[in-house]
């Protein structure tokens, strides 16, 4: 079975401060893809990055950092210096070509971030 | 720039109306999805299209059905509204999830409430 699992459903942090966000997920493909949006306030879903199941290298992209780890099916998501605008609901979501292009979203993490 | 178009951002519809919720995109995708959102359930699946007048259901597509006559455009039913169908709608356009790049994109989402 898919399925994505975001255990962190609401998280607070000061500005400035790093978090992370936790993304685990199944999959019985063997070639998978892992995506993370953001939903801001204005409620349009953000692409922020994909990676495929065969590229295990961690990616930074300014104040933004993914970690993937097969071994323990993780896909997490870090913010450096948090800011007020990085305030939304964050997904996480598992395509596989099994299951052909359909998207399995977690259920989301709300991230307020604190002046 | 804009690639998927919802055709209301709002609406209030009365229980038993038949509803109509519009989806365009601009990106000749032959995968098209309508999801639901709901607080603490993440997206949800109801129906998606691989190709036109094609049509397969999702995890909840009870009280749903969808029409794909054109390519570009995949609309949502729902056959007589309760007031358990208010939520969040969003449809995603997504291309072949194989090729490089792919991502699912979003449109604005439409915010129905019934009364």
């Amino acid at each position: 079975a898919q399925k994505v699992t975001q255990a962190q459903t609401e998280i607070s942090v000061v500005e400035k401060e790093d978090v992370t966000l936790d993304c685990v997920y199944e999959t019985r493909d063997t070639t998978y893809y892992l995506f993370w949006y953001k939903q801001p306030p204005s409620g349009e879903l953000v692409f922020l990055i994909r990676r495929n199941s065969f590229d295990e290298q961690n990616e930074i992209s300014g104040r933004y950092s993914w970690n993937f780890q097969k071994s323990t099916s993780s896909f997490n998501f870090t913010i450096t210096a948090s800011q007020v605008v990085d305030s939304a609901v964050y997904f996480c979501a598992l395509s596989g070509v099994i299951t052909g292009n359909q998207f399995y979203f977690g259920t989301g993490t709300s991230l307020t971030v604190i002046p | 720039d804009v690639k998927v178009t919802q055709s209301s951002r709002y609406l209030v519809k009365r229980t038993g109306e038949k509803v109509f919720l519009e989806c365009v995109q601009d990106m000749d995708h032959e995968n098209m999805f309508w999801y639901r959102q709901d607080p603490g359930l993440g997206l949800r699946l109801i129906y998606f299209s691989y190709d036109v007048k094609m049509k397969e259901k999702g995890d909840i597509p009870e009280g749903y059905s969808v029409s794909r006559e054109k390519k570009e455009r995949f609309s949502l039913i729902l056959e007589s509204a309760s007031t358990n169908q208010t939520s969040m709608y969003l449809c995603a356009s997504i291309g072949p999830v194989d090729r490089q790049n792919t991502e699912a994109f979003f449109g604005q989402g439409t915010r129905l409430t019934v009364v």
